[in-house]
């Protein structure tokens, strides 16, 4: 089955850039969505099909996807922003939907 | 407003059945396939399950094949997961989310969940 790793926790200062990502066997191929969720709350979808945003996301989330690897960036990374962040593809050798692990951030 | 809103959730004994529910409003429900996404206590997401607009298209994930049933009602904007031969590790809050788009497209919006507690 397919797997998606992403480290369990990254850490920043507010106001420098935080990169999170989601290793996969040629992820590059697949769409990759990514979700914010913070305590006591539903996931919000942040980045979808790689790169784009869903209105009312900051401009701060961006994505890229590339090779074995996807990554959500957070530029001038706020308070607000501290949460835990999951990717997700679309397995269609198995017809499964696949979540990374999830990476708690923190802003120091 | 886009909504999804979710119950049935409860405790219940190893070995039992609890049917969960999630009403949606807002948008034109038959034309989207729809999920359930599970997290158990102080873990990430796992995905439980999928339909297609028109019931056309199931998956489950092999945690919970043979045990659950997705379904829905296009005629009252409703899903449901029928679940039996309850496990503790089916212990979880339950969400249901739309699919952005036929196959493979994000979730989006999600529910606020409801809690299944799988304990004697």
């Amino acid at each position: 089955s397919y797997v998606l790793t992403q480290p369990p926790s990254v850490s920043v200062a507010p106001g420098q850039t935080a990169r999170i990502t989601c290793g996969g066997n040629n992820i590059g191929s697949k769409s990759v969505h990514w979700y914010q969720q913070k305590p006591g709350q539903a996931p919000v979808l942040v980045v979808y099909d790689d790169s784009d945003r869903p209105s009312g996301i900051p401009e701060r989330f961006s994505g890229s996807n590339s090779g074995n690897t996807a990554t959500l960036t957070i530029s001038r990374v706020e308070a607000g922003d501290e949460a835990d962040y999951y990717c997700q593809v679309w397995d269609s050798s198995s017809d499964r939907w696949v979540f990374g692990g999830g990476t708690k951030l923190t802003v120091l | 407003e886009v909504q999804l809103v979710e119950s049935g959730g409860g405790l219940v004994k190893p070995g039992g059945s609890l049917r969960l529910s999630c009403a949606a409003s807002g948008f034109t429900f038959s034309s989207y396939s729809m999920n359930w996404v599970r997290q158990a206590p102080g873990k990430g997401l796992e995905w439980v399950s999928s339909i297609s607009s028109s019931s056309s298209y199931i998956y489950y994930a092999d945690s919970v094949k043979g045990r659950f049933t997705i379904s829905r009602d296009n005629a009252k904007n409703s899903l449901y997961l029928q679940m039996n031969s309850l496990r503790a590790e089916d212990t979880a809050v339950y969400y249901c989310a739309r699919e952005g788009r036929a196959q493979g497209g994000p979730f989006d919006p999600w529910g606020q969940g409801t809690l299944v507690t799988v304990s004697s």
